[in-house]
């Protein structure tokens, strides 16, 4: 099946610093992929929808500021929390649908683990 | 805005029980239906998917769901759980057409041996 990566895995950041995570469709092309975050013993909730050469929509409520996505190729879309602090800290899962039997499915990455102290 | 809602966060079972998971959503127009799942440690895979046609539909490990349209619900079911079941399952929904997933908190099933 078609594969995701993110990197990295985990990251530990100082407040007020930017963290940038990475996502990549290994063997498919992505036109879109979704950024997920996910708190602990909750369900994971879709920030935004990253467009390959166009803007990045954002679910309501999560800031674009803060959250800047960047989509610059088929393959691999960037997540960067910039000025980063404690209630950021979280799971953050990437998705790309591929096509798969007509149709298409989501392959999710394994996520990254961010920490800011 | 659909939402999903799963009725059990945490489900414990021995091995060779039966399963069943439940899954209502809302939403008033078609959509696609999800379950997911994650092991320990893993990412996130799809058990099964429902599009259309057949509403009960097979997945992968024995795993099988019933999309009753009427209960706007799509539980998840197994005969005889194992161990290596033990992980934090995931249903989802799709408005036909869109991208974007909802997902449900999630339920977590640790099956003892």
């Amino acid at each position: 099946g078609a594969v995701v990566s993110q990197h990295p895995s985990w990251v530990i950041c100082k407040s007020g610093t930017s963290v940038k995570i990475e996502c990549r469709s290994l063997d498919f092309q992505a036109t879109t992929m979704f950024w997920y975050r996910q708190f602990p013993k909750q369900s994971l909730m879709l920030m935004a929808t990253s467009n390959e050469g166009s803007k990045a929509t954002y679910e309501q409520g999560v800031e674009k500021d803060k959250f800047l996505i960047n989509h610059a190729s088929l393959t691999l879309s960037t997540l960067t929390v910039t000025s980063a602090h404690p209630e950021d800290s979280s799971f953050y899962i990437c998705s790309a649908p591929h096509p798969s039997h007509g149709s298409y499915e989501q392959y999710f990455g394994p996520g990254t683990r961010l920490t800011v102290t | 805005a659909q939402s999903v809602s799963q009725h059990n966060h945490h489900v414990i079972l021995s091995e060779a029980a039966s399963l069943e998971l439940g899954c209502n959503y809302s939403y008033g127009g078609t959509v696609n239906l999800f379950w997911y799942v994650q092991y320990p440690g893993q990412h996130l895979q799809l058990l099964l998917k429902y599009f259309s046609g057949d509403p009960l539909v097979k997945g992968i490990k024995g795993f099988e769901a019933e999309f009753i349209k009427s209960k706007f619900s799509f539980n998840l079911r197994k005969p005889s759980v194992q161990w290596s079941d033990t992980a934090e399952y995931f249903c989802a929904v799709e408005p036909s057409g869109y991208s974007t997933l909802t997902f449900g908190k999630g339920t977590m099933l640790l099956v003892s041996p």
